[in-house]
């Protein structure tokens, strides 16, 4: 069956410290991979996708992602966090036309 | 483009109320779902459409009926509403092949 496991619940991180989200995915065939985020009281916003090709992928607000077959994981990362970047992160699988997988969501908290 | 919207922002019912929870989106998609996200769940599906005439069941219907009459539009009723359906509701639509969801800013229901 497939799905999506995102194995922090809650992170904390300083302003200005990097920051790594794990997201790892359970899925038969070659997936796409998405990290959405989600602002208190807010939609979800896109972050950046995986469909094929180079395993790095760069998105939006200085984000990047590495998918990686072997361990199943497509990970989250930025090099210096913001006190704007505390949200809740959702990493996604899809596939068309009817399959859309979220993980359950990291909360982030950045310190001052 | 308006992308995703939603209305109404807000509702609150007592148990039994019907009611019907809108969904537009001008970009369009052939494919529409809905969610429901409850706290430390994520977001699950459910019901969704490939197109005008044609829905499914997703993971959590039970309580919710959906129809699709135009590309544009993919109303979600409530038809007997219940505490257990207290949740933020959030619509999204996607293009294929790509499949990346775009989602609208959500309708927070409470019912008591």
């Amino acid at each position: 069956a497939q799905s999506v496991t995102q194995p922090d619940i809650h992170i904390t991180v300083s302003e200005g410290a990097s920051l790594e989200l794990r997201c790892n995915y359970s899925y038969g065939a070659t997936p796409y991979l998405f990290w959405y985020v989600q602002s208190p009281g807010q939609g979800l916003q896109l972050l950046l996708k995986y469909f094929s090709g180079d395993t790095l992928v760069q998105g939006i607000k200085g984000f990047e992602a590495e998918f990686k077959r072997s361990q199943s994981s497509f990970n989250l990362r930025k090099p210096s966090v913001h006190w704007s970047d505390a949200a809740e992160y959702f990493c996604a699988v899809g596939a068309w036309p009817n399959q859309f997988y979220f993980g359950t969501g990291t909360s982030l908290t950045v310190i001052p | 483009n308006a992308g995703v919207t939603q209305t109404p922002k807000f509702q609150v019912l007592k148990t039994g109320q019907s009611m019907t929870l809108q969904c537009a989106q001008d970009m369009n998609h052939e494919y529409m779902s809905w969610y429901r996200q409850d706290p430390g769940m994520g977001l699950r599906l459910i019901h969704y459409s490939v197109g005008a005439g044609i829905t499914d069941q997703g993971e959590v219907p039970n309580g919710y009926n959906v129809s699709r009459s135009t590309t544009e539009d993919f109303p979600l009723r409530l038809l007997s509403a219940a505490p257990s359906q207290t949740s933020v509701y959030f619509c999204a639509s996607r293009p294929p092949p790509y499949n990346e969801q775009f989602f609208g800013p959500g309708t927070r229901l409470t019912v008591l």
